[in-house]
């Protein structure tokens, strides 16, 4: 299994370019989360999906739009990218499976897409 | 206020010591907690779940209080390979994890 897959890995953009991040995740996981990591931040939650059609905010939503067409993928967006988004994007998924009550809540995180705004 | 707050470190312990880490979170309608692992440049791995009643996993040790809202981790006898960056996280429910900035943990020689 693949686990959980994030693409691009790298990406450059000039401020005002758009972009999308995939996400895709294998397990058959109901939950899906966005994250970014900044130096002495730690991780905040960009937003998250509790399913396949639903979306929520997180803590730092503000300049990105997501989307969860299919239940095994999980876009992040960003129509107009700025410097302040500079930093590394993490997707995961969680074990729990609402409908069963079951799973231990771990989160299985993809390898990071990091993202440089010029 | 931060939901989840820990001492960023970095902790430099010998081979073979003791090293202990704390965080507290905010949020005392939190559900579940969980002590990550992040190598540098990598993605953060379950370490270990918390429990009410403290659990173990080897070397490691940890500990929930409820009513400090504190949480804590034990590693016993460091590895070199022990050296990463620890991330405390606090979920208010499946819905949502806070993460910590996470504590660096320097094992040496």
């Amino acid at each position: 299994n693949a686990g959980v897959t994030q693409t691009p890995k790298f990406r450059v953009l000039k401020t005002g370019q758009s972009m999308t991040l995939l996400c895709a995740q294998d397990m058959n996981h109901e939950y899906m989360y966005w994250y970014r990591q900044d130096p002495g931040m730690g991780l905040r939650l960009i937003h998250y999906s509790v399913g396949e059609g639903t979306t929520a905010k997180g803590e730092v939503p503000d300049g990105y739009n997501v989307s969860r067409l299919k239940k095994q993928n999980f876009l992040l967006g960003l129509e107009s990218a700025a410097p302040s988004q500079t930093s590394v994007y993490f997707c995961a998924s969680n074990t729990f499976q609402p409908t069963q009550g079951i799973g231990t809540g771990e989160l299985f995180f993809g390898e990071g897409s990091r993202l440089t705004v010029l | 206020r931060k939901e989840v707050e820990q001492d960023p470190g970095p902790f430099n312990v010998p081979e073979g010591a003791t090293v202990a880490f704390n965080c507290t979170y905010s949020n005392s309608a939190s559900q579940s907690f969980f002590w990550y692992r992040q190598d540098c440049r990598k993605e953060p791995k379950l370490l270990m779940s918390v429990y009410s009643s403290g659990n173990e996993d080897g070397r490691f040790t940890a500990q929930l209080n409820r009513a400090s809202q504190y949480i804590s981790l034990l590693i016993r006898d460091s590895k070199l390979s022990d050296s990463a960056t620890y991330l405390c996280v606090s979920g208010d429910n499946f819905n949502k994890f806070y993460f910590g900035s996470g504590t660096k943990l320097n094992v040496k020689p």
